[in-house]
């Protein structure tokens, strides 16, 4: 079976300040990851995916996140925190011949000023 | 606008009824899949369907059931509404291929009294 275990439900940072969030998952076949981010009253929308191609995967608004074999991590960052960050990140994870996505508990990130 | 439609946007309605929610996936999915968002349960996938037919299930339960019609918008049927049905419920398409990247409604939020 897949899961992903997202360390930490709430983070909070200063804006200006490395954001790091992380992932850890569990699956018995090369996975492909996948974070999404959902702001307020909005529904969940892709940042970035790992699909085996390389293992350093850039995303939407200067996030990145690195998948690592030897740690089972695929963790996301980002150099320095907007505002605009703030939200509720998830990470999620799909292997074998299953197409649905099994998702993290989610981690809501605070960016303080 | 991320292409996946979903109404209505908010239900509130009173234990024992029963509502419908309707998805209309992204131009060129076959496949949707079927989400509930609740705080003590977060994102559980509750069934995913493919260009008509059931392709996987998950905590669904029985009071709930789902179907997807041949013009591919989707019907997530409620019924016997208990207080913890309260949540949000997400309409995810997606083309099956590749990474297969999940794109999301905007929600229904289910409030039952």
């Amino acid at each position: 079976a897949q899961s992903v275990t997202q360390l930490g439900s709430h983070v909070s940072v200063s804006e200006g300040a490395l954001v790091l969030l992380r992932c850890n998952y569990s699956s018995s076949v090369p996975p492909y990851l996948f974070w999404y981010v959902q702001y307020p009253n909005q529904g969940l929308q892709l940042l970035l995916k790992y699909t085996s191609a390389a293992t350093l995967v850039k995303g939407i608004n200067g996030f990145e996140a690195e998948f690592k074999k030897s740690e089972t991590s695929f963790h996301l960052t980002k150099p320095s925190a907007h505002m605009s960050d703030a939200a509720e990140y998830f990470c999620a994870v799909r292997s074998g011949t299953a197409s649905k996505l099994t998702f993290g508990t989610g981690t809501r990130l605070q960016v303080t000023l | 606008d991320s292409g996946v439609t979903q109404t209505p946007k908010h239900l509130i309605t009173a234990t024992g009824q029963r509502v419908t929610l309707r998805c209309s996936p992204r131009s060129g999915d076959l496949s949707v899949y079927w989400y509930q968002q609740s705080l003590d349960q977060g994102l559980q996938f509750l069934i995913q369907y493919y260009n008509g037919e059931e392709r996987a299930k998950g905590n669904i339960l029985e009071r709930f059931s789902a179907q997807q019609f041949p013009d591919l918008h989707s019907e997530l049927n409620l019924s016997s509404l208990e207080l913890g049905d309260s949540a949000l419920y997400f309409c995810a398409s997606s083309d099956i291929s590749g990474a297969n990247v999940l794109t999301f409604g905007a929600g229904s939020r289910l409030t039952v009294l």
